[in-house]
């Protein structure tokens, strides 16, 4: 099975900043990786599809990137609705396996 | 505009089962697959298994295997999973989750809708 290991488990940001979490595939999976977002007490949404694709309806402060076994989503400047938790996801096999999440909190 | 809504929050007792639906309406109920994903409190996502109601084939991880039925009724646009002999680390938030790409080939794996979660609490 391949892991997905995300980069940090939490952090604490402040309106405007740039935020970068990161996500690690135990063996090279190209680019397939979604992101989702998960804000408190509701279901995931999609962000990001395929490494670096913004899906339909997601502000263009989201972006993704990487290739192989390291990705990342960036979020250019941090908005008060952005608290949430974050989540990588692979597709490379059937077994669609998430990373354990990034907890973001506004300061 | 598609929507998954899910069955209501259920207490089940070890070594029981449990049944929870997820009602698809808008969209063509054949062209996507539903997948079924859980979340432990605290913990992350854990995809649990799917199936294309067109064709009716579910496919289940590893883990769950054995213990896990996944069935689709197209008439009513109802998917069901089912989870028997519970343990209380069987307690989680359950979403189904639609994937239009598992169909098309094109991204699969990719969920784009969600229902609303329902809570499964194992206690005795």
């Amino acid at each position: 099975d391949i892991q997905m290991t995300q980069s940090p488990s939490s952090l604490s940001a402040s309106v405007g900043d740039r935020v970068i979490i990161t996500c690690r595939a135990s063996q090279t999976i190209g680019t397939y990786v979604n992101w989702y977002q998960q804000r408190p007490g509701k279901a995931p949404n999609l962000l990001i599809y395929s490494a670096s694709n913004l899906h339909s309806g997601v502000p263009s402060r989201f972006s993704g990137s990487g290739s192989g076994t390291d990705f990342t989503l960036t979020i250019r400047s941090l908005q008060p609705e952005d608290l949430a938790t974050y989540s990588c996801q692979q597709t490379y096999t059937a077994l669609y396996s998430f990373g354990q999440g990034t907890k973001l909190e506004i300061k | 505009q598609v929507q998954l809504v899910q069955s209501e929050a259920a207490v089940k007792k070890p070594g029981s089962s449990v049944k929870v639906s997820c009602q698809a309406s808008g969209g063509t109920f054949t062209s996507y697959a539903i997948s079924w994903v859980r979340q432990a409190p605290g913990q992350g996502l854990e995809w649990m298994g799917g199936i294309i109601p067109v064709f009716g084939t579910p496919n289940y991880a590893e883990k769950f295997r054995g213990r896990i039925t996944i069935t689709a009724d197209e008439p009513t646009r109802t998917v069901y999973m089912d989870l028997n002999s519970l343990t209380s680390e069987d307690t989680a938030v359950y979403y189904c989750a639609r994937d239009p790409g598992e169909v098309t080939g094109n991204n699969p794996g990719l969920f784009d809708y969600w229902g609303q979660g329902t809570l499964v609490t194992v206690s005795s």
